[in-house]
């Protein structure tokens, strides 16, 4: 199967400006996370959505931060405007479940962003 | 609560060595410990995970063990090869929540 797919894979800007990033999860997978993963740490859920309602958006900005997911399928993550803070490597994942389980969270390659 | 701590940051080993790393959990709801892999460029991918009903699961070079009384569990690597050169990260999930993940092992395995 097709795994997830992420746009773009690098995205440089310049702080106070937006920025988007798409996802294209797994097809009939019906959760969708979008993660946060600063250089040298963990990555970190910044929302999560079950087909295309929001299951758990409590660690999302959401000052800055939005995300939609149109038709429970495709996604996109926007900031703005953007915060130094900001620059890190957004993840998309997708599962079955609502739970990894047995076959656990499959995730895309990332969006790498600079805020400079 | 939600908190789970790796260790060590950073780990070196000879090829064909053993490779070894910890975590502990405090969330005592957590009812399922994935161990990742991430390559440079990549997303994290799913290695291997056990439940806490079961102290070890092995699966070929890889193996958890799972010590549920001391909130701990840890990641083997027998007969490490230089291709396990990656970031490994453990975590921990609930029913219906989010994924908590540990802050990375990154492992070099050396020719």
């Amino acid at each position: 199967e097709a795994g997830v797919a992420q746009s773009p894979r690098y995205k440089i800007i310049e702080k106070r400006q937006s920025v988007a990033f798409w996802c294209n999860p797994i097809s009939g997978h019906a959760t969708l996370y979008w993660y946060q993963q600063i250089l040298g740490q963990g990555p970190k859920l910044l929302i999560q959505f079950q087909n295309n309602g929001v299951v758990d958006d409590s660690q999302l900005p959401k000052d800055r931060f939005s995300a939609e997911r149109l038709k429970g399928v495709d996604s996109t993550l926007k900031i703005q405007p953007a915060k130094l803070e900001d620059s890190a490597v957004y993840l998309c994942a997708s599962s079955r479940t609502q739970t990894g389980g047995n076959y656990g969270y499959t995730f895309g390659s990332g969006t790498r962003l600079t805020v400079v | 609560q939600q908190q789970v701590k790796q260790s060590p940051q950073s780990l070196i080993v000879q090829k064909g060595g053993i490779s070894i790393i910890n975590c502990a959990y405090e969330n005592t709801a957590f009812d399922y410990f994935p161990w990742y892999q991430q390559f440079p460029g990549k997303g994290p991918a799913l290695l291997i995970a056990i439940r806490p009903d079961v102290s070890e699961k092995k699966e070929g070079r890889f193996t958890i063990s799972f010590n549920k009384s001391a909130k701990q569990f840890s990641l083997h690597i027998m007969d490490s090869q230089p291709g396990d050169s990656a970031t490994y990260f453990c975590a921990g999930e609930t029913s219906g929540s989010r994924l908590t993940f540990g802050e990375g092992t990154q492992l070099t395995v050396n020719p």
